[in-house]
């Protein structure tokens, strides 16, 4: 149980363009849904916490015009990188975290490499 | 705020020994989360154990077992009788029992089990 998928794996992009991430719960219903940023050979750093049907919260630092979040729904999240730039280059980690008031861990997705050329 | 502090950045060991990552946290919260990932090459995290902090008891799963001392702030691992495939970064995060429980990452050991 518990399965978090992302998609794509790996997405290699123009600089100025924009990708979009789907990160989906399979068996479970997330009401909480997490974006990290993993640079390489760095720890994960949280960008956003989104939560089905409201906006999305971003942490300090990150710019929510150009990281855009979308939890349209309690089984997908959509991480959006607009006009992309080669510093945008990194691996991007969903997690997922079951409704209710319980101590439920987060099920992390594989991750999305993102290569902007 | 809360931080997490590995200070082991990268540890070497020959296969069959024994190992410990070290774990510091900060937090002002009298609740919390603890947790230990690992992340092996492939990139996708794997959940260790979370431990919430009034369970001081230490625990054990197989070869691997962990030490929380609430009185220093630490949550260290443990791999006993190590082995190649134990080889990846291992993260202790953090989280606050209210709200989000948004995690707070340590920045990582990295392991290199030897054969």
């Amino acid at each position: 149980g518990a399965v978090v998928s992302q998609h794509p794996s790996w997405v290699i992009c123009k600089s100025g363009t924009s990708v979009k991430i789907e990160c989906r719960s399979l068996d479970f219903q997330a009401t909480t849904m997490f974006w990290y940023r993993q640079f390489p050979k760095q720890s994960l750093m949280l960008m956003a916490t989104s939560n089905e049907g409201s906006k999305a919260t971003y942490e300090q630092g990150v710019e929510k015009d150009k990281f855009l979040i979308n939890h349209a729904s309690l089984t997908l999240s959509t991480l959006t990188v607009t006009s992309a730039h080669p510093e945008d280059s990194s691996f991007y980690i969903c997690s997922a975290r079951p409704g209710g008031a319980g101590p439920y861990e987060q099920y992390f997705g594989p991750g999305t490499r993102l290569t902007v050329t | 705020a809360q931080k997490v502090t590995q200070a082991q950045t990268e540890i070497s060991v020959v296969e069959k020994e024994d190992v410990t990552l070290d774990c510091v946290y900060e937090t002002r919260d009298t609740t919390y989360y603890l947790f230990w990932y690992k992340q092996p090459p492939s990139g996708e995290l794997v959940f260790l154990i979370r431990r919430n902090s009034f369970d001081e008891q230490n625990e054990i799963s197989g070869r691997y077992s962990w030490n929380f001392q609430k009185s220093t702030s630490s949550f260290n691992f443990t791999i006993t009788a190590s082995q190649v495939v134990d080889s990846a970064v291992y993260f202790c995060a953090l989280s606050r029992v209210q709200g989000a429980q948004k995690l707070v990452f340590g920045q990582g050991t990295r392991l290199t089990i030897n054969p």
